[in-house]
């Protein structure tokens, strides 16, 4: 089992809707979750971090975080055709308190 | 606040050869963080650096090293080079306090190796 599993995409949404952007973890320990997007040959930019069970917003961002089922989503309202990327999660692991670990991350293709 | 800065962008070395790469960190950040990116592999932590100490460390060979200095740059080292290597390396600063510290991406070294 990934430490990070994310699905591969891509996930297709029409402009104006929610895409919704699903990652598990295996180490029921972790502390810190984050989402970075990616841009075909450009560097992740992080969109969020969250530490604690529930919602965080952000704009048109939301993070949310469930601990016990070991998941964490992002949601992204009113998608746009400049939010096509990869979407990555990124979590720190039991004891790895500076060291991300990556899922492989989910294209996202917003669609006119 | 400049952003995290990486030299050189691009790179291209022949098997054998070495490379050093370099990253100089936001100003005030102190932790300095390297990653490999292949399109196998994904995203994979190479080592990272706080206070000129390496504080943490990936699963790659000894060819694989780096360095912190006391303004925080940082430089990493690839003696030996394999075809494999080819890949973008990425710096991520943060402030250094560990646990839940956000890291900041620069723009990437895209090394080629032929």
């Amino acid at each position: 089992q990934k430490e990070v599993e994310q699905n591969s995409g891509p996930l297709s949404v029409p402009e104006g809707a929610i895409a919704s952007l699903n990652c598990t973890y295996s180490d029921r320990g972790s502390q810190s979750f984050f989402w970075y997007r990616q841009y075909s040959g450009k560097s992740p930019e992080l969109i969020m971090s969250i530490y604690s069970n529930g919602d965080k917003e952000d704009g048109r961002f939301t993070a949310q975080l469930n601990k016990a089922s070991q998941y964490v989503s992002l949601l992204i309202r009113d998608s746009q055709p400049s939010d096509s990327a990869t979407y990555l999660c990124a979590v720190t692991l039991t004891g790895t308190a500076s060291k991300l670990t990556f899922g492989t991350g989910t294209r996202l293709q917003v669609t006119l | 606040k400049a952003g995290v800065t990486q030299t050189p962008r691009y790179l291209i070395k022949t098997r054998g050869q070495q490379v050093t790469l370099s990253c100089s960190p936001i100003s005030g950040h102190r932790s300095v963080s390297w990653y490999q990116q292949t399109p196998g592999q994904g995203l994979q932590f190479l080592f990272e650096y706080f206070s000129e100490t390496q504080r943490n460390k990936g699963n790659f060979p000894g060819r694989f090293s780096g360095r912190q200095f006391s303004n925080s740059r940082s430089e990493m080292n690839v003696s030996t080079l394999e075809l494999g290597d080819s890949a973008l390396y990425l710096c991520a600063s943060s402030v250094g306090r560990g646990q839940g510290d956000t890291q900041y991406f620069g723009p990437g070294t895209r090394l080629t190796v032929l």
